[in-house]
């Protein structure tokens, strides 16, 4: 499978304990976005990068969450102290710039429990 | 901020039956509008960009800059359409995020 893969694809974890995901994009693509999706709302924006650089992050981001991508292939995205209103379906996505208007190819997803 | 609104959770017809899923959004400028489908224990993938004004497994989706929407249509809906459909849009070419709708459930029932 060449698409975009995620590890794992699923977490429970305990409230207050770190956790960490891993996104692996298609090969050649330089952008990586992370989004969440909660039950019965689409996708949201959380961070993108440009190959290692991170270009953006939205106000979903909060301080306890922190994204990598260290050399400019694969990413984690860390959150710290989970709580319940963590849990959710996190979503990498990755695409190439100049490349079909910028598609976005979507991996599986990892869903987070936090008991 | 944009935002895209799906009004409809959930959108049950017959196989055979036109099918409208609607799509508005709102943002001043001109954005890219996408739909996306998730197929049953599938990942989201996309289904259509108005960009490419092409039509995809029989959908069509025209965008309307006077209403702000960006309707996702079929003439004929076949029960391997059922999924899940989310209305999708970038700002501008030089922006990247997507901001998605919450989502319409399609269902076709034989």
């Amino acid at each position: 499978d060449t698409g975009v893969s995620q590890n794992p694809r699923h977490k429970i974890t305990k409230r207050g304990q770190n956790v960490t995901f891993r996104c692996d994009p298609i090969s050649e693509h330089n952008r990586l976005y992370w989004y969440r999706q909660t039950l019965g709302q689409g996708p949201e924006f959380l961070t993108y990068f440009q190959n290692e650089a991170q270009l953006e992050k939205s106000r979903l981001l909060s301080d306890r969450f922190s994204a990598e991508r260290p050399k400019g292939s694969f990413s984690t995205l860390e959150i710290q102290r989970t709580e319940q209103g963590d849990s959710a379906m996190y979503l990498c996505a990755s695409s190439l710039v100049g490349r079909s208007y910028n598609e976005q190819f979507f991996g599986p997803g990892t869903r987070l429990t936090v008991l | 901020a944009q935002r895209v609104t799906q009004p409809e959770k959930l959108l049950s017809v017959f196989k055979g039956a036109p099918v409208e899923l609607k799509c508005n959004y709102s943002y001043s400028g001109s954005p890219e509008l996408f739909w996306y489908v998730q197929y049953s224990r599938q990942r989201l993938q996309l289904l259509l960009r108005h960009i490419s004004r092409e039509s995809i497994k029989g959908f069509t989706a025209d965008l309307n800059k006077g209403e702000t929407s960006f309707h996702l249509k079929k003439p004929f809906a076949q029960e391997e359409d059922s999924a899940m459909y989310y209305c999708a849009l970038i700002p501008n070419s030089g922006y990247s995020t997507l901001t998605f709708g919450k989502g319409t459930m399609l269902l076709v029932s034989p």
